[in-house]
């Protein structure tokens, strides 16, 4: 099975960065997966590393660290919109398609 | 394009009695998914269909749900007869392949009395 954990809260102010940590154990991997998630909304997709390194999306880069089952969300120039939940997600190697949810990481930038 | 339709968007029901939970996923998606969060919890899986085929239903709770996806295009998730722990939001998802982050849908807020 998979373990994740991600910190429960994190506070931010608008204009800096913030850097969201995901550890995992698992029976395998074959990806890890950044959802962003506003209050009363879906989630939607943010970013996917299956190799270890970074992955920089405009304001957003996602790392990854396999050996130390590690994974951390950059969020630069932060914005009040990025208040939110963060999920990180664990893909399963038995099912490739399933992945398995920490319970998401609430983030609010203040001004 | 249109995204991941859900209907409805919340339904409360008595215990005992029966709901069915549809999911329309981007047009052309073969995977679909259907996750659950309940209160103050992760969100969990559920099912994965490929197409019409059930890929893995490893996370359904038990033989009072029953999910289908006639056709491989629509799916419907029934939970007959519901229990108050079957409260919670019921996420569908599509993907095109394997290795592409999900499309969520708005989710469906079952609240069971």
């Amino acid at each position: 099975g998979q373990n994740i954990d991600q910190p429960t809260e994190m506070t931010a102010t608008e204009g800096a960065i913030v850097q969201i940590n995901c550890t995992y154990q698992t029976s395998g991997f074959n990806g890890l997966f950044w959802y962003q998630q506003h209050a009363g909304e879906a989630p939607t997709f943010l970013s996917y590393n299956v190799l270890d390194g970074l992955e920089e999306k405009g304001r957003f880069s996602s790392f990854l660290s396999r050996s130390k089952g590690y994974s951390y969300l950059l969020l630069k120039e932060l914005q009040m919109k990025d208040s939110a939940s963060y999920l990180c997600a664990v893909r399963d190697n038995t099912n490739a398609g399933k992945s398995t949810f920490g319970d998401g990481t609430t983030l609010t930038v203040k001004p | 394009e249109a995204g991941v339709t859900q209907f409805p968007s919340h339904s409360v029901i008595e215990k005992g009695q029966t709901v069915t939970l549809r999911c329309d996923p981007i047009s052309g998606h073969d995977n679909l998914y259907w996750y659950r969060r309940v209160m103050g919890k992760e969100i969990k899986f559920l099912l994965h269909f490929v197409k019409e085929s059930k890929q893995d239903e490893s996370g359904m709770p038990n033989n009072r749900f029953l999910a289908e996806r006639t056709g491989g295009t629509y799916s419907t998730l029934k939970v007959q007869p519901a229990e108050l722990e079957d409260s919670g939001v019921y996420f569908c998802a599509s993907s095109q392949g394997y290795w592409d982050g999900y499309t969520f849908g708005s989710g469906t807020r079952l609240t069971v009395v």
